[in-house]
């Protein structure tokens, strides 16, 4: 089973400054046919997650454009570039190129 | 639009059977390239996987899991559901049903159902 490793845990971030999200597998997601399966996932308090990206840095559709991925092979990153109140929550990544797919530990996101 | 609707009793007693059902409505569960499953979230942590019916009839089931899973669809209500046995309280979650377009695109969630594991 693939290891998904975010950083960090927790994140504090002051409303309109940047916020990045690291997340690390533990083998290449880059699939047979030339994808990488990696998504991003934001998990509201009290709410269902909801994906933001999807193939490492393809934007939901709804997504607002603040929001950004990138990455490849086993090294993927989520970029806030100014934080809003409404982005606070728990940020998951998944990745979906081997069986079974597997999350991160999840980044909790507050505001300070 | 596409919603999925999670329900079931949201207190199971310990050794029993918990078993949850999830409605979808605004589209079918037939349709080709689109894969059904259920992910918990025991409080205050992360998600986990618990299986996944294909369109083929096919199931896969977490293998941490799969000795005590079950999932299955009554394709003429539009429905799945998913059964899990032997329940303890490391069972106590909020279940979530899901819809994958492949390779684990899970691009739609239920509201999730608290279940809670208590005699």
């Amino acid at each position: 089973e693939v290891v998904m490793t975010q950083s960090p845990l927790s994140l504090p971030v002051t409303l309109g400054q940047p916020a990045s999200i690291s997340c690390r597998s533990s083998q290449s997601l880059v699939s047979s046919d030339g994808n990488t399966y990696l998504y991003w996932f934001h998990q509201r308090p009290g709410q269902s997650p909801r994906r933001l990206i999807y193939k490492v840095s393809n934007r939901d559709s709804g997504v607002p454009d603040r929001f950004s991925g990138s990455g490849s092979v086993t090294d993927f990153t989520l970029k806030i570039t100014k934080v809003e109140a409404e982005d606070v929550g728990v940020y998951y990544c998944l990745q979906g190129t081997h069986w079974p797919g597997t999350f991160g530990q999840g980044t909790k996101v507050e505001i300070k | 639009q596409l919603q999925l609707q999670e329900s079931g009793p949201g207190l199971v007693k310990p050794s029993e059977t918990l078993s949850l059902t999830c409605t979808v409505s605004g589209g079918s569960i037939s349709s080709y390239g689109y894969f059904w499953g259920w992910i918990r979230q025991p409080p205050g942590k992360g998600l986990e996987w618990i299986g996944t019916l294909y369109y083929s009839g096919n199931i896969d089931y977490s293998p941490s899991l799969k000795s005590r899973v079950t999932i299955s669809a009554d394709r003429s209500k539009n429905q799945f559901s998913l059964k899990l046995s032997s329940v303890t309280a490391a069972d106590t979650a909020v279940y979530y049903c899901f819809r994958d377009s492949g390779h684990w695109a899970i691009d739609m969630w239920g509201q999730g159902t608290m279940v809670t594991v208590s005699s």
